[in-house]
């Protein structure tokens, strides 16, 4: 079964609203999870790394207040895109990674089409 | 240079074949290596986890770590057209690190 879950699968909103998706880690507890976003046929482009209880990391490049990440509890992590524009139309994709074994896992991804 | 190249594909075979899917790396500090395969529109799948050089096998799977020469493989043997995805390798210098992803090389198996 599913390490990961990560919801909701797919979103479509209207230009300058905001969007939440969440992801949970279902096996273990993570105090780090991470997120990314996946372009058509390209890689997976990490955007921060989320921390529990305190702030998360941003990679360079990524606006931290367009992309909203909490992490409130050690099993559930969430990114919101705020006042969403058609350019952030893309895959967003969470992972946890196994505390003991260092392995990452994925969510199932969340497909963002903003009109 | 990047510090993980991946060829990007499509690799096209003929089902039943074996399948070789490659990355070399340009950071010799890198010790964790990961194979993913990703369907489309789906999240990716850890396949295979592997700590240094060596070899590691997994049913019809099996990865290989070369760091002398900065190169891994993923082989697929007895290809089934549910292989075709697309595979990505990753790797990074501690468990806790940053993990550096390829490209992903998609993959067709012809029935």
């Amino acid at each position: 079964g599913a390490v990961v879950s990560q919801h909701p699968s797919w979103v479509i909103c209207k230009s300058g609203t905001s969007v939440k998706i969440e992801c949970r880690s279902l096996d273990f507890q993570a105090t780090t999870m991470f997120w990314y976003r996946q372009f058509p046929k390209q890689s997976l482009m990490l955007m921060a790394t989320s921390n529990e209880g305190s702030k998360a990391t941003y990679e360079q490049g990524v606006e931290k207040d367009k992309f909203l990440i909490n992490h409130a509890s050690l099993t559930l992590s969430t990114l919101t895109v705020t006042s969403a524009h058609p350019e952030d139309s893309s895959f967003y994709i969470c992972s946890s990674a196994n505390p003991n074994t260092g392995e990452l896992f994925f969510g199932e991804g969340s497909r963002l089409t903003v009109l | 240079q990047k510090e993980v190249e991946q060829d990007p594909g499509p690799l096209s075979v003929p089902e039943g074949a074996i399948v070789s899917l490659n990355c070399t790396y340009s950071n010799s500090a890198f010790q964790y290596f990961m194979w993913y395969r990703q369907y489309s529109r789906k999240g990716p799948e850890l396949l295979m986890y592997t700590y240094s050089s060596g070899n590691k096998e997994d049913g019809r799977f099996t990865a290989q770590v070369d760091k002398s020469s900065k190169y891994i493989s993923l082989f697929i043997r007895d290809s089934q057209p549910s292989d075709s995805a697309t595979y990505l390798c990753a790797m990074n210098m501690n468990r806790d690190d940053k993990i550096i992803f390829g490209k992903g090389t998609r993959l067709h198996i012809l029935p």
